[in-house]
């Protein structure tokens, strides 16, 4: 048990709304990265945040967003969702300085 | 960032061992090698470790050579329970840049009965 939980585990949105994916970081943790997987390909990386500011950015663009709060736990955002938003979201937890990622089950997104 | 090479797919039967070599020839010095394992509908879980020589641990061996230009991960006497994804990570903490692991495709590893 990796101690990383993310919400809701399923969600289904149609083009155009927005979207919240939520993650609590495993205790201890300080930095949380997330990423997003196509079914059939490997995770990839959409940012990070350390200490609630953004600390490196994927290839995605800025209708994508998010947020780290004090107690680490972290949100993305997602607007003007499109079809090819459909993916598992995966949000990571880490420690500054040492690597190794604990990941969350996921949240899995279906755009309609 | 390093780029990682991986075979897409392998096939195993029960009680082999498995190799899955990674290739990373533009591997920083900074750079540690990382592998995880992802099984369906569940976020990748980590394996093992290392920055160079051999690394070991309850599951699985970790062989680095001394040009860290590739490494080989080994799972001994695998089992059915096996069967997932394994995808080899090249990185490191950046001062200011924070971590950014790049996950390529992943080997498929079926292991059959």
């Amino acid at each position: 048990e990796t101690g990383v939980t993310q919400s809701p585990t399923h969600l289904i949105k149609t083009r155009g709304q927005q979207v919240t994916l939520r993650c609590s970081s495993q205790s201890g943790h300080n930095t949380v990265s997330w990423y997003q997987q196509a079914l059939g390909q490997g995770p990839q990386f959409i940012f990070q945040y350390y200490r609630e500011e953004e600390n490196g950015r994927g290839n995605f663009p800025p209708r994508f967003s998010g947020l780290q709060f004090p107690n680490y736990s972290s949100e993305l955002d997602v607007n003007a969702l499109e079809l090819d938003d459909s993916a598992l979201y995966l949000c990571a937890s880490s420690v500054r300085g040492i690597e190794k990622l604990f990941f969350g089950s996921g949240t899995q997104l279906s755009v309609l | 960032l390093a780029k990682t090479t991986q075979p897409i797919s392998m096939d195993s039967y029960e009680g082999q061992e498995v190799n899955i070599t990674c290739s990373h020839n533009n591997i920083a010095t900074n750079d540690y090698i990382t592998w995880y394992q992802q099984f369906p509908s569940q976020g990748p879980r980590f394996i093992i470790q290392g920055y160079k020589t051999k690394v070991t641990n309850e599951v699985a061996s970790l062989f680095i050579p001394a040009d860290r230009k590739s490494s080989t991960l080994s799972l001994p006497r695998v089992s059915l329970s096996d069967t997932a994804v394994y995808y080899c990570l090249v990185g490191s903490t950046k001062d200011n840049y924070g971590q950014n692991f790049v996950f390529g495709p992943g080997t498929r590893l079926s292991v059959l009965p």
